[in-house]
């Protein structure tokens, strides 16, 4: 069964503690990315990768950290310098990166901090 | 840089009604996508259109791709309640030398039975 997979579903954190957000493919795919979904905002970039150990930041970068280390896995992590860290977070895969590429989005992480 | 807006924001019909959402960007893309996201779930791609004047359809679905490549809109045909959900534009385009995707901000769509 292939597809993305995002855990967990809910998380809440205190104020101040920095958390990691998993994201996992199966579709081999070399592209993934990471989204911020906020109400009446649409998806905003956070960061994104075409390939293994390379990542690029996008619009949305800041308190935010991400590693590439094998081709499947993506993970985010939310800082304690994000100043409003609370959001639902989408993770999404493409093929290659390439302009005709399809984005494959993960179920998503509802984050809360308190 | 890149800025994709969506109109309108919110729109409720009556099961039945027809129900249209536009994109405009503010760059010449060179492709744009659509996704649709239903209430607590994640974006669907839907389609994507790639010429000027391109216009494509799945089943009561229409969409358009204007001819300067800056704007966009999806046409749903009597709506149904399986329709409702969020639908987004996605458009690709060159900013800074490089390519960028940038979402609109969506328009959320509710159908009254």
């Amino acid at each position: 069964d292939g597809g993305i997979t995002q855990s967990p579903k809910y998380l809440f954190r205190k104020e101040g503690q920095n958390v990691t957000l998993s994201c996992e493919q199966n579709l081999n795919h070399d592209a993934m990315y990471w989204y911020r979904q906020d109400p009446g905002q649409g998806l905003r970039l956070i960061y994104y990768s075409q390939i293994v150990n390379d990542f690029q930041k996008g619009d949305i970068a800041e308190g935010y950290s991400v590693s590439r280390e094998k081709k499947e896995s993506f993970p985010l992590t939310v800082t304690s310098a994000q100043k409003n860290p609370t959001a639902f977070y989408l993770c999404a895969s493409s093929k290659t990166g390439g302009s005709t590429d399809t984005q494959y989005f993960g179920p998503g992480t509802r984050l809360t901090v308190l | 840089g890149q800025q994709v807006m969506q109109i309108p924001q919110y729109q409720h019909v009556q099961e039945g009604e027809d129900f249209t959402t536009y994109c405009n960007s503010s760059t010449t893309l060179s492709n744009i996508q659509w996704y649709k996201q239903r209430p607590g779930g994640h974006p669907v791609f839907l389609i994507q259109l790639v010429k000027s004047g391109e216009v494509k359809k799945q089943k009561r679905l229409t969409f358009q791709f204007g001819e300067a490549k800056k704007n966009s809109s999806l046409h749903i045909t009597a709506t149904q309640t399986t329709d409702v959900g969020t639908y987004f534009c996605a458009g690709r385009g060159f900013t800074g030398g490089y390519q960028k995707v940038t979402f609109g901000t969506g328009t959320k769509l509710q159908v009254i039975p």
